[in-house]
């Protein structure tokens, strides 16, 4: 089964740093998400990313944070100034644009962000 | 306000029992619920929908609008089952929607 691929699997940065974590999603989706999970919280939506442009965002996603997709494999996150409170589980997901009624979203394994 | 509420944070039982993973939603409009699954070391993995009214891995998940509930049951747990288990839900036919998430719960299964 094809598979989103999140590189790294593991980022540490000081704070005030620029991050960027990579993914690769599902070659025939179009829809594209990136969610955080702090550690012991829930896994949080943070921003959804359609036909080139975001199509929703969440309160987290302040302008800290941009998401592209510079060609047409990668999605990224960047993160400007990493906060201590930037440190969780990273999630990239993607779904495709059959009827709703079979979308399910395909998630990466995650990029564990470690700022100090 | 949105929310998903899953009471235990842990849910211990023996191979062979009943489980019941209990999951509350409040939403104002017209939800779609899921049940996401993490096994160890492996990526969230969908695990059903409401919508599907399917039986995966012998589980089962109803909608109950009335108690506003969404609570995922197996008959016999096997060990395998051991693993994180999030209900989410999104607002029905949002196409791209976000997933809003409850805090999870730990499934053990012991021998």
């Amino acid at each position: 089964e094809p598979e989103v691929t999140q590189t790294p699997s593991h980022q540490v940065t000081q704070m005030g740093q620029e991050v960027i974590l990579r993914c690769v999603p599902i070659s025939n989706h179009l829809y594209f998400y990136w969610y955080r999970q702090i550690l012991g919280q829930k896994v949080e939506f943070l921003v959804s990313f359609y036909n080139n442009e975001i199509s929703e965002k969440s309160e987290i996603f302040d302008d800290q944070f941009s998401v592209e997709r510079p060609d047409g494999s990668n999605f990224t996150l960047k993160i400007r100034s990493t906060k201590l409170e930037d440190s969780a589980m990273y999630f990239c997901a993607s779904s495709d644009s059959t009827p709703a009624t079979n979308e399910k979203l395909f998630f990466g394994s995650g990029t564990q962000l470690s700022v100090l | 306000a949105q929310r998903v509420t899953q009471p235990e944070k842990l849910l211990s039982v023996f191979k062979g029992a009943p489980v019941e993973l209990k999951c509350n939603y409040s939403y104002s409009g017209s939800p779609e619920l899921f049940w996401y699954v993490q096994y160890s070391r492996q990526r969230l993995q969908l695990l059903l929908r409401h919508i599907s009214r399917e039986s995966i891995k012998g589980f089962t998940a109803d909608l109950n609008k009335g108690e506003t509930s969404f609570h995922l049951k197996k008959p016999f747990a096997q060990e395998e089952d051991s693993a994180m288990y999030y209900c989410a839900l999104r607002r029905i036919y949002n196409q791209g929607g976000k997933l809003i998430f409850g805090q999870g719960t730990e499934l053990s299964v012991k021998p």
